[in-house]
């Protein structure tokens, strides 16, 4: 089964700073798609950046970007210009359509942001 | 684009008593998937759908859990004989298909006392 794993619950930046989290999974699949997400206290996921994994250019959604590494299976989030909002927990997930349309989600990074 | 709704946004039930959710998905969304979330985790797969068809279910799901998507447009998820374990966030997402994002709901807390 395909396991997606974040290392640091929580972090913290500076705001105007930078700070990037990390994602890493597990899978035998050579095609899928990886996603991070975000859930302020509100709690609606919202989507921030979505990566096609036989797409070797780095997506970038604004002041978000990515650092995909297809065979170290690492998935890292850059928050460049941090803002107060960007203040939430931060999700990574897997999602292969070859072994179950399922979104699998790791544990989450908790990140503050500090004026 | 109005969004996924989701209804209730909170119910409390005794422990024993059956509760069912509405999922009101984007509406040119074929796919449609249930989630449940307890505090601090992610999101937990429980279902999805295709159209009307229910295609996976999780191993984890017992048998007091059923969802249906009778007509490939709105879900129910119903929850028989719910037990305090079963208190979380009940989580709805759509998407349109292969390699789409989801996109998610505000959820249905619910609260088994």
């Amino acid at each position: 089964a395909q396991t997606v794993t974040q290392s640091q619950p929580e972090m913290s930046v500076q705001e105007a700073e930078t700070v990037t989290l990390s994602c890493t999974y597990d899978t035998s699949e050579s095609d899928y798609y990886l996603f991070w997400y975000k859930q302020p206290p509100s709690r609606q996921m919202i989507l921030v950046i979505r990566q096609e994994a036989y797409k070797q250019q780095n997506a970038t959604e604004n002041r978000f970007s990515v650092n995909f590494q297809k065979a170290a299976k690492s998935f890292s989030l850059k928050i460049s210009d941090s803002q107060l909002g960007d203040a939430a927990m931060y999700f990574c997930a897997y999602l292969s359509e070859t072994s179950g349309s399922r979104l699998t989600f790791g544990e989450g990074t908790q990140l503050t942001v500090n004026p | 684009d109005t969004g996924v709704s989701q209804d209730p946004r909170h119910k409390i039930t005794k422990r024993g008593q059956n509760v069912t959710f509405r999922c009101d998905p984007i509406s040119e969304h074929n796919r449609l998937y249930w989630y449940r979330q307890t505090l601090g985790q992610g999101p937990e797969f429980l279902t999805y759908f295709q159209n009307e068809a229910q295609l996976e279910k999780s191993r984890l799901l017992s048998d007091r859990f059923s969802a249906e998507r009778p007509k490939g447009s709105f879900s129910t998820l119903e929850i028989q004989r719910t037990e305090q374990g079963d208190s979380a966030m009940y989580l709805c997402a759509s998407s349109l298909g292969r390699g789409s994002p989801l996109h998610f709901g505000n959820g249905t807390r619910l609260t088994v006392t």
